[in-house]
């Protein structure tokens, strides 16, 4: 398997600009994760959902990040305007009840918003 | 509350010696406990994970993590230190019973010393 699969690797836009990073889980895999990690504030969990419904979004920074899981293998992290302290590393990653919650972590989108 | 602490921000070993990272955890229920390691520009890689069983677990590049019950703790060893094991260790837990989600630390970062 290839597993997680993340695009873009990076991403620079401008403040104000919609950005779309996408995902695409490890085929089988139920769970899938979107985290954001900075220097500042760590790994955060932004959202998490299972068999494609969303189950926690508590980590959504406000209502300018969305996210969709329209089928068992395609994810989407939209941020809608964005800002420069959007700027950060968004992992995707994907597990199954089936493996104990270990989850496989795909290579990172690397946003800069200038 | 699930949560896991990792009180060093950084720890430096000499190459060839023994390394500890540590962890101490706070969970309701039977805690199923994991390392990942984090290298340069990748995503998080699962190391090992504790769910029953053997208080000593092995796992991934000759790492292994003790699980300590009365103390709460799971902190990760390798006998022997060696240069490319410098990277940023994450110790996490599942948030619940059943969930697939995980808390992560909030990082140790590793620096072997040639």
């Amino acid at each position: 398997d290839a597993g997680v699969i993340q695009s873009p690797r990076h991403e620079v836009t401008e403040m104000g600009q919609e950005v779309t990073l996408r995902c695409k889980p490890i085929s089988g895999h139920n769970s899938l994760f979107w985290y954001r990690q900075t220097m500042m504030r760590g790994l955060e969990l932004l959202i998490y959902f299972n068999n494609n419904v969303p189950i926690d979004d508590s980590g959504m920074p406000e209502d300018r990040f969305s996210a969709k899981m329209p089928n068992a293998s395609f994810s989407t992290l939209k941020i809608q305007p964005s800002e420069p302290r959007d700027s950060a590393v968004y992992f995707c990653a994907s597990t199954m009840t089936q493996t104990k919650n270990i989850q496989y972590f795909g290579a990172g989108t690397r946003l800069s918003v200038l | 509350a699930q949560s896991v602490a990792q009180p060093e921000d950084q720890v430096n070993v000499a190459e060839g010696n023994p390394l500890t990272v540590k962890c101490t955890y706070s969970v309701s229920g039977n805690p199923y406990l994991f390392w990942y390691v984090q290298y340069p520009n990748r995503g998080l890689q699962f190391l090992l994970k504790y769910i029953t069983g053997d208080n000593l677990v092995k796992g991934s590049y000759g790492f292994e993590a003790e699980f300590n019950k009365s103390q709460t703790s799971f902190h990760l060893k390798k006998p022997s230190a060696l240069v490319s094991d410098s990277a940023l260790y994450f110790c996490a837990v599942r948030s619940l019973a059943g969930a697939n989600n995980l808390f992560f630390g909030t990082g140790t970062r590793l620096t072997v010393i040639p």
